[in-house]
């Protein structure tokens, strides 16, 4: 069965304080690993998509990396503005009209 | 361009009242999808559509349904609702880019439904 597990729920970072958001998988043939943060009472905003072992993509403070069994987003000296949720998702090879979302972390950095 | 719009944004409904949300898209998007999210849960899907006229269950597709007469607007169909209906409601879109085997979604605004 395809899963997505996210750790840890919560994340509670001082300005400047760098750390990383675990995305674990199990999916038939991985076809897109997906990053998006989501603010309160807002919908998802998409970040990344990773496609295969190894690949890494940065934009400003994050960059998100593949391993055949888990993902990381890796914030480097983080901002208040930073603070949202990150939800991670899968679409497999062989479900692949449907994505499998994980229930996300809850980073909140403090000035 | 407003991307993904849904209507209503917020919602009451009693114990086997129906309603029907609404979601349109302006990006000429095959795909769209609709999602409902549960505090822990994450995002579970509900119902998509591959094209205009199509329509296919997810993860949870009890107690709605949908219909997908145009190509730019999804709707999602509560036809008695219960408090377990009670979520935040997502629609997204996507298109498959052809030099790509992914496509990513776009969101919109999210309608918050309470039943009572």
């Amino acid at each position: 069965e395809d899963q997505v597990t996210q750790s840890p729920e919560a994340l509670r970072l001082q300005e400047g304080e760098s750390s990383s958001l675990n995305c674990s998988y199990t999916v038939s043939g991985l076809r897109g690993l997906f990053w998006y943060r989501q603010d309160p009472g807002k919908g998802p905003e998409f970040l990344f998509t990773l496609y295969s072992a190894g690949e890494e993509k940065e934009k400003e403070r994050l960059k998100a990396t593949l391993t055949k069994k888990e993902s990381f987003l890796h914030i480097t000296a983080p901002k208040p503005e930073d603070s949202a949720t990150y939800l991670c998702a899968v679409r497999s090879l062989y479900n692949f009209n449907k994505f499998y979302f994980g229930s996300g972390t809850k980073l909140n950095v403090k000035p | 361009n407003a991307g993904v719009t849904q209507t209503p944004k917020f919602r009451v409904l009693k114990t086997g009242q129906s309603m029907t949300l609404l979601c349109a898209q302006d990006m000429n998007h095959e795909y769209m999808y609709w999602y409902r999210q549960d505090p822990g849960m994450g995002l579970r899907l509900i119902h998509y559509s591959v094209g205009e006229g199509t329509t296919a269950k997810g993860e949870v597709p009890d107690g709605y349904n949908v219909s997908r007469l145009k190509k730019q607007n999804f709707l999602l169909g509560l036809e008695s609702a219960a408090p377990s209906q009670t979520s935040v409601y997502f629609c997204a879109s996507s298109y498959p880019m052809p030099q790509q085997s992914s496509y990513e979604q776009y969101f919109g605004p999210g309608t918050r439904l309470t039943v009572t």
